[in-house]
């Protein structure tokens, strides 16, 4: 069974703060991806990264897979309230077949 | 459409009954996903569909819950004898296929059992 972990589940903090989030697995994907989902909507998606080692930026975040590929970090520098949502990590196996973390639910307060 | 649809959004059903829940995909997309999702948790992988055949459904919980796609596109999410335990959000997804391929959500089906 693939298994992705993400900590922290909750983090509430005050505009302007940094933040990282971490998603760890014992299982190496193919690739990993970052979705962000809000209140009575489907995940959509960041990032993916494909090589380990593999280090992305959009704007304020940036997204690190492990050398391994076992692994992946976001990091948010200068959280804004719309950046409040459930973050989630999810892993693609070699026929796509997506597996999803636990989510790590963000507020971020004025 | 230009987007994954899925109906009915909402659904309240009782105990014991038989549900199906639709989801149209992403015209062209040959993969499509489905996943139940609870409260402030991640997606619980069900069941993926590549083309008409089923390329993995070791998530579906147990044998009341069942899929379809007959015809590679449309996909039905079959749950019969409903328990209040499968109240949840489920969610459909499709994509390419095709190497580290983005996957597109629907915005879900709400099922409620009483």
């Amino acid at each position: 069974t693939q298994l992705l972990e993400q900590s922290p589940q909750f983090l509430s903090i005050q505009e302007g703060e940094n933040l990282t989030v971490y998603c760890n697995s014992s299982s190496v994907f193919s690739s990993l991806q970052w979705y962000r989902q809000e209140p009575g909507e489907g995940p959509v998606l960041l990032v993916t990264v494909v090589t380990g080692g593999e280090v992305k930026k959009l704007k304020r975040l940036t997204f690190q897979f492990g050398d391994a590929r076992k692994d992946s970090s976001l990091h948010i520098t200068a959280a804004q309230p719309g950046d409040t949502g459930l973050y989630l990590c999810a892993g693609a196996t070699g026929f796509q077949k997506l597996v999803f973390g636990t989510g790590t639910r963000l507020l971020v307060s004025p | 459409g230009a987007g994954v649809s899925q109906t009915p959004s909402n659904k309240v059903t009782e105990k014991g009954k038989y549900v199906e829940l639709r989801c149209d995909p992403i015209s062209g997309h040959t993969a499509l996903y489905w996943y139940r999702q609870s409260l402030g948790q991640g997606p619980e992988f069900l069941i993926y569909f590549q083309g008409t055949g089923a390329a993995d459904d070791s998530g579906l919980p147990n044998d009341r819950f069942f899929a379809v796609r007959p015809e590679g596109s449309v996909s039905t999410l079959k749950i019969q004898r409903t328990e209040r335990g499968d109240s949840a959000v489920y969610l459909c997804a499709s994509s390419t296929g095709q190497g580290a391929s983005e996957a597109f959500f629907g915005q879900g089906t709400r099922l409620t059992v009483v």
